[in-house]
This record gives structure tokens, C-alpha cells and sequence, in this order.
């Protein structure tokens, strides 16, 4: 099955300022790039996803990027909030998504 | 108002039993997945299911069996529990795998813990 690196496992930053996420994943045939976010004790959200036939998207402070020719892709944050403070998991999709082990993502007042 | 229902929430198991998790969604969607969550390996996929036909299965061991008696019901048979099983079990469905509708909802989980 497709395998995902994710990085950084922990990213803590400072409120306001932006927060960077990477992923890379293996298979080439994958098209399809989820992004979820998981508070404590919750299911997984998905807040954000981007397929192979485009390079970038942005809803509202998120920003997806990806670079199929280096099969790699990122989540930026800008502005960010301590609500945005959670576990955030990248996903590459053939057949069912793989997920990247996670970022825990604290940010600070 | 949860559209996939997992139960139960919380499980608690001896070694060696055997336990059955269920999940049943209610968003119409034609295909069910499983995923493990634990400190070790955070959202491991397991099994997908579409229109009640296995697709995929990343599961080394037998002992976890996927059971789907209606397309809306995809249920997890575990056999002979071990304390490595403890995890968080989440259900998923999405509409359509390999489609522009294949957006993965979970359930809220359920936590077995294997003493």
C-alpha cells in the first residue's frame, strides 16, 4: 500500500505566525490529497484536500500545495489561532487513503 | 445527530476473547472503511469495503475480520484479543473511492482496551 512521510511530528509556533506541514508520499497513481485535523478525544475532520490535477489551494487561512513530479505536498496555516492547536494528518489516496503519522501542532498566545 | 454510528464507544476485553465492533452510516455512502489508532501507529489503515466487496487490506493477521451484512453495515470481528490490540477503532465511509466523492467521514470511534 501507499506509504506517507510526514513532517514535522511536533511544530510549535507562536500565535499569528504560520505554521508549514509536509508530506511525501510514494505512489505515483495516487490523485487525490486530504488533510485532517483531530482535537483531543475526537474523530479525525477533514479540513482541506487537493487533487493531482491541480498545484494549489486555499480555504479561508489554509493553504494545500503539491508537487506531483517530487510527490510531495504541504499544508500551510497562516494567522494562526490557538484553536488551531490539534493533531493534523496529511493523506495520499489510490484505492482508501494512507495517513502520515501526524503533526501535533501546539500554538502558543 | 451522528450519521456513522460506531459501537460501542468504550470496550474492555480480556486476553484471548473475542469482540465485535460495530458501525453502521447513515450518509448513503457505498464505501465502509476500518482504521486503528494507537499511540504506536497513529491511523493505520485496515480494510476497505465498496458495495460490500473487500477492495483493499492492509491487515497482517486473520484474526481481524470485516463483516458487511448490508451496505450500510460494516462490522469488525476480532478473535483471540491481545493487549497489542488496544487502539482506537475508527469506522469511515466516503461516497465514492477513486471519484471526485471519495472524502472519508469517520465515526467518533470505538476504544478498546485489552487487559
Amino acid at each position: 500500500g501507499e506509504q506517507v512521510e510526514q513532517l514535522p511530528s511536533i511544530l510549535r509556533v507562536q500565535e499569528g505566525s504560520s505554521a508549514s506541514i509536509n508530506c511525501s508520499y510514494e505512489d505515483s497513481a495516487s490523485n487525490y490529497f486530504p488533510w485532517y485535523k483531530q482535537e483531543p478525544g475526537e474523530n479525525p475532520k477533514l479540513i482541506i484536500d487537493i487533487r493531482s490535477n491541480m498545484e494549489r489551494k486555499q480555504i479561508q487561512e489554509l493553504i494545500v500545495l503539491l508537487d506531483k513530479k517530487a510527490k510531495r505536498f504541504s499544508l500551510h496555516i497562516t494567522d494562526t489561532q490557538p484553536g488551531d492547536s490539534a493533531m493534523y494528518f496529511c493523506a495520499a489516496t489510490g484505492n482508501a487513503p494512507r495517513f502520515g503519522a501526524g503533526t501535533k501542532l501546539s500554538v502558543k498566545p | 445527530d451522528p450519521k456513522i454510528i460506531q459501537k460501542p464507544k468504550y470496550l474492555v476485553a480480556v486476553t484471548g476473547s473475542e469482540k465485535i465492533l460495530i458501525c453502521e452510516q447513515y450518509l448513503g455512502h457505498n464505501a465502509m472503511y476500518w482504521y486503528r489508532q494507537s499511540a504506536k501507529k497513529p491511523l493505520e489503515f485496515m480494510f476497505s469495503y465498496s458495495y460490500q466487496k473487500l477492495m483493499d487490506n492492509q491487515t497482517a493477521s486473520s484474526r481481524f475480520q470485516p463483516q458487511s451484512s448490508k451496505k450500510n453495515h460494516l462490522d469488525l470481528q476480532i478473535t483471540a484479543l491481545k493487549p497489542d490490540d488496544s487502539a482506537t477503532y475508527f469506522c469511515a465511509s466516503s461516497q465514492d473511492p477513486g471519484t471526485i466523492n471519495e472524502r472519508l467521514f469517520f465515526g467518533h470511534g470505538t476504544k478498546l482496551s485489552v487487559l
